[in-house]
């Protein structure tokens, strides 16, 4: 099972809106709403951000938020902020019973 | 509270085998399925492998698959994961995660075990 395919990096502006993207297949993304995001700042474990595509764990800021159209799930982080500054990886059900993350994206507020 | 406390750091070398634990409390150890997780050196995270401590299933990734075995003690409620034949490759940081049956989301991380190989 390959890893998702996310970019390697995106940055942005405080203030400004970042999207992430996470691309699959239809054996894992496009055909099941069990996509889930964490967030990791360096030498921590992940935390999770969005599961089931768009639903927020208790805790974490509405400024983050999930979406996902066919193969491609995507995390938009808007009102960047300097804390938000991580590696993001999406992480998919690929049916009989196992499951894949993607490679990970950097996030740089500039 | 909720907590997954793993093993401390081991120095294995290659060809050697490798057992860590992962301690859960403060919550139904039988409840939650727990999966494990590793992060080499300056990579991503890649899945292992996960074990439902409810029955004993288990699931392992293709790439690990005959290398790794996850296997559960509801008396002190821990989940262990074995990995042999250790090469380089497998220096990492191991995870352990717990997530409900639906979704399979990982609410609660462990603190990392760092697994150095090297001859």
């Amino acid at each position: 099972q390959s890893a998702l395919t996310q970019p390697a990096s995106v940055s942005g502006s405080p203030g400004q809106s970042i999207t992430i993207s996470c691309t699959g297949s239809s054996s894992d993304v496009g055909s099941y709403n069990l996509v889930s995001w964490y967030q990791q700042h360096p030498g921590k474990a992940p935390k999770l951000m969005i599961y089931e595509v768009t639903k927020r764990p208790s805790g974490v800021s509405n400024r983050f938020s999930g979406s996902k159209s066919g193969n491609t799930a995507s995390l938009t982080i808007s009102g960047l902020q300097a804390e938000d500054e991580a590696d993001y990886y999406c992480f998919s059900y690929a049916g009989s019973s196992s499951y894949v993350f993607g490679a990970g994206t950097e996030v740089a507020v500039l | 509270q909720v907590q997954l406390v793993q093993s401390g750091a081991e120095v294995k070398k290659p060809g050697a085998s490798v057992k860590l634990s992962c301690k859960a409390s403060g919550y139904t150890f039988t409840s939650y399925y727990v999966h494990w997780v590793r992060q080499a050196p300056g990579q991503g995270l890649v899945w292992m492998g996960v074990i439902n401590p409810s029955g004993g299933d288990t699931r392992y990734a293709q790439n690990f698959q005959g290398r790794v075995t996850v296997t559960g003690d509801t008396s002190t409620s821990t989940v262990y994961m074995e990995l042999i034949s250790l090469r380089s490759e497998d220096t990492a940081i191991y995870f352990c995660a717990r997530a409900e049956d639906s979704p399979q989301a990982f609410d609660y991380w462990g603190q990392g075990t760092l697994v150095t190989v090297s001859s």
